[in-house]
């Protein structure tokens, strides 16, 4: 079995200030991760993932995440946030014989000026 | 290379009815699976279809189908619709070339079906 959990549905930050969204994992088997983002009346759109191979796995638009497997958590971070990055943001986890992709809640991400 | 996509984009149904959306994935993929989205249960797995066989199955009830295609093209049907199948019905493809917990899933816009 495998669940996926974002620690806050809502983050507000200041542009031009750091993000950090918040994903926990549990998953019998090595996972593979993934953030996607989801703008308003959009489909999704893979940002990262990780699949066993480095640990700090750099995404498009400046967004990067590290595994931590001890912690089991897959956070997101970006150093600088733009307008153009509020959406919705959410942590995904893949593993072996699962029945598809496990996503978790979402983390909506507003971006103040 | 053109993305996923999806027709129709927006639906409206009534209770009872039945409705077929309709996916196309990457050229390429073999892959194609099938999300619902709502407000209150977020994403949730409905189907995954490989080489026109049905591979895996979420937990929803037997009035949601689907099938696939030689073409790898995808559809979802829902017989008897209910006033809580009204969601964001999105597709996804995948190449599957490699260990699938590993494939990467891209999506297309989605279908957003409201039933009155």
């Amino acid at each position: 079995a495998q669940s996926v959990t974002q620690l806050d549905s809502h983050v507000s930050v200041s542009e031009g200030t750091p993000v950090l969204l918040r994903c926990n994992y549990s998953s019998s088997y090595s996972p593979s991760l993934f953030w996607y983002v989801q703008h308003p009346n959009k489909g999704l759109q893979l940002l990262l993932k990780y699949t066993s191979a480095a640990t700090l796995v750099k995404g498009i638009n400046g967004f990067e995440a590290e595994f931590k497997k001890s912690e089991t958590s897959f956070h997101l971070t970006k150093p600088s946030a733009h307008m153009s990055d509020a959406a919705e943001y959410f942590c995904v986890v893949s593993a072996p014989g699962a029945d598809g992709l496990t996503f978790g809640k979402g983390t909506h991400l507003i971006i103040q000026p | 290379k053109a993305g996923v996509t999806q027709t129709p984009r927006y639906l409206i149904k009534t209770r009872g009815q039945q409705v077929t959306l309709s996916c196309s994935p990457i050229s390429g993929h073999r892959s194609v699976s099938w999300y619902q989205q709502t407000p209150g249960q977020g994403l949730q797995f409905l189907f995954e279809y490989f080489s026109e066989t049905q591979r895996n199955k979420g937990n929803f009830p037997g009035r949601f189908s689907g099938r696939q295609f030689s073409n790898s093209r995808s559809e979802m049907n829902v017989s008897t619709l209910e006033l809580g199948d009204s969601a964001l019905y999105l597709c996804a493809s995948s190449l599957q070339t490699s260990g699938r917990a590993q494939e990467t899933q891209y999506f297309g816009p989605g279908t957003r079906l409201l039933v009155l």
